[in-house]
Order: structure tokens, then C-alpha cells, then sequence
């Protein structure tokens, strides 16, 4: 059983360009989320999923998009990368509402220059 | 809105030490509360949880967290930290209704 995982590990991107972060669990859980962390402000809510096929903002959405077309996976997209949007983006899920524990995946490293 | 502080960003100790990293929250009602892990080069994990009864919660490896209602407290403890221990911790309270929100961080380096 893998979890979760993300694709990529890490990415290098020039400004303007779109890049989608991907995301699979195999956990069956309904929901997932998607966090930024950034030194000293730990993680950030960007979008979550309660299950699939609704999504829902979360504390920093914006030049970010998500969809959740089936339970295992939460693809985040940036449409128009910018280089605040540096940073490493961990995908998480958890089973019913966000009170219960969130397993986290391994993270994808961006650097948008 | 709720709202997480971790009172350290940085700790340094030797093996041996007692570990204590403190965390305060906003909200005054119900609220579930978390401490997640990162390990250098790896992704977060959960290392323990409160969500009712004794509020002394014991978690993975030794680590304890006391919740502690009137001062809106869920306060890490680890009576003699280890190498390994080295890692980054957040507090991570969950009020009635809203999602997870992360402190800070505090960053542990245990010195061999």
C-alpha cells in the first residue's frame, strides 16, 4: 500500500507557465487536501475535497485550481505560475471530515523563477 | 477565526534533555487538537491527538501533550529527547466546523 503519493518530486518552472501537481491515494479516503508550507508560516490550506466531485477554498486559493473527478485522486493546478508560488506542496487525505488524522504525501519541491 | 502560535521557532538541546515546545490557540470552543512531525527529507506524521477524555495524551516515541482548557494550551513534552528527534513539530488545532490550522513550526536539532 503506497498511501499517497505526489508527482513531481520537485520542479523547476519559468514564470507564466501552467503546471499541474499531482496527487493519488489509495486509501479510499473521501477527503483530501492540499497545503503550501513556507519557513516559518508552516502549512497552509490552498484547496480541500470533503469527497469527490465538490472542492471547497481554502486559507490562500488564490492562482490555484482543483478538481476531485473520483475519490483517488486531487490534481492542483497553477494556470499562470508566479514566483511567490514557490514553494513545496504537500497533498494530504484523511478519512470523513477533516477531524480525523491527515496522512500526508512525500511532497513536491516547486521553484517558479 | 482560529488562530495557532508555537512560542519557539528554534530549540537546540543535547541528547539526554527534556523536550517541552509550547502551543496556544484562539478558538474557545470544542476543538480537536494534533501534533504532526516532519523529519528531515521526509513528509509530516502524526505523533499524537486529543479529542476527548484524559487531556494527557501519549503519543509515538516517548512524546506526551497536555491539554490544558483554561489556557488554551496543548503544550509537547518529551522527558529525554534523542538524536533522532531532530525535526521539525507543529501544533495543529481543529475547531468545531473548520479545518486543520498549523502553527508555525518549531524546528529541533538535538546535538549528539
Amino acid at each position: 500500500i503506497a498511501g499517497i503519493t505526489q508527482a513531481p518530486t520537485s520542479q523547476i518552472l519559468a514564470a507564466g507557465r501552467r503546471m499541474t501537481l499531482r496527487c493519488t491515494q489509495d486509501m479510499r479516503h473521501n477527503a483530501m487536501y492540499w497545503y503550501r508550507q513556507d519557513l516559518g508560516l508552516g502549512l497552509r490550506l490552498i484547496h480541500y475535497s470533503n469527497t469527490a466531485g465538490t472542492t471547497g477554498k481554502g486559507e490562500v486559493p488564490d492562482g490555484y485550481s482543483v478538481s476531485r473527478a473520483n475519490t483517488d485522486d486531487f490534481p492542483l493546478t497553477l494556470a499562470s505560475a508566479v514566483p511567490s508560488q514557490t514553494s513545496v506542496y504537500f497533498c494530504a487525505s484523511s478519512e470523513g471530515t477533516p477531524g480525523n488524522e491527515q496522512f500526508f504525501g512525500p511532497g513536491t519541491r516547486l521553484t517558479v523563477l | 477565526a482560529q488562530s495557532v502560535s508555537q512560542h519557539n521557532h528554534h530549540v537546540i538541546l543535547s541528547e539526554a534533555a527534556s523536550l517541552e515546545l509550547g502551543c496556544n490557540y484562539s478558538y474557545g470552543g470544542t476543538v480537536n487538537l494534533f501534533w504532526y512531525v516532519q523529519y528531515p527529507g521526509q513528509h509530516l506524521q502524526l505523533l499524537l491527538k486529543y479529542f476527548s477524555g484524559d487531556p494527557l495524551v501519549k503519543g509515538i516515541k516517548g512524546f506526551e501533550a497536555e491539554f490544558i482548557k483554561s489556557k488554551f494550551s496543548f503544550n509537547l513534552r518529551k522527558p529525554s529527547v534523542q538524536w533522532s528527534d531532530t525535526a521539525e513539530y507543529f501544533c495543529a488545532p481543529k475547531a468545531a466546523g473548520n479545518k486543520l490550522t498549523f502553527g508555525g513550526g518549531t524546528r529541533v536539532l538535538v546535538k549528539p
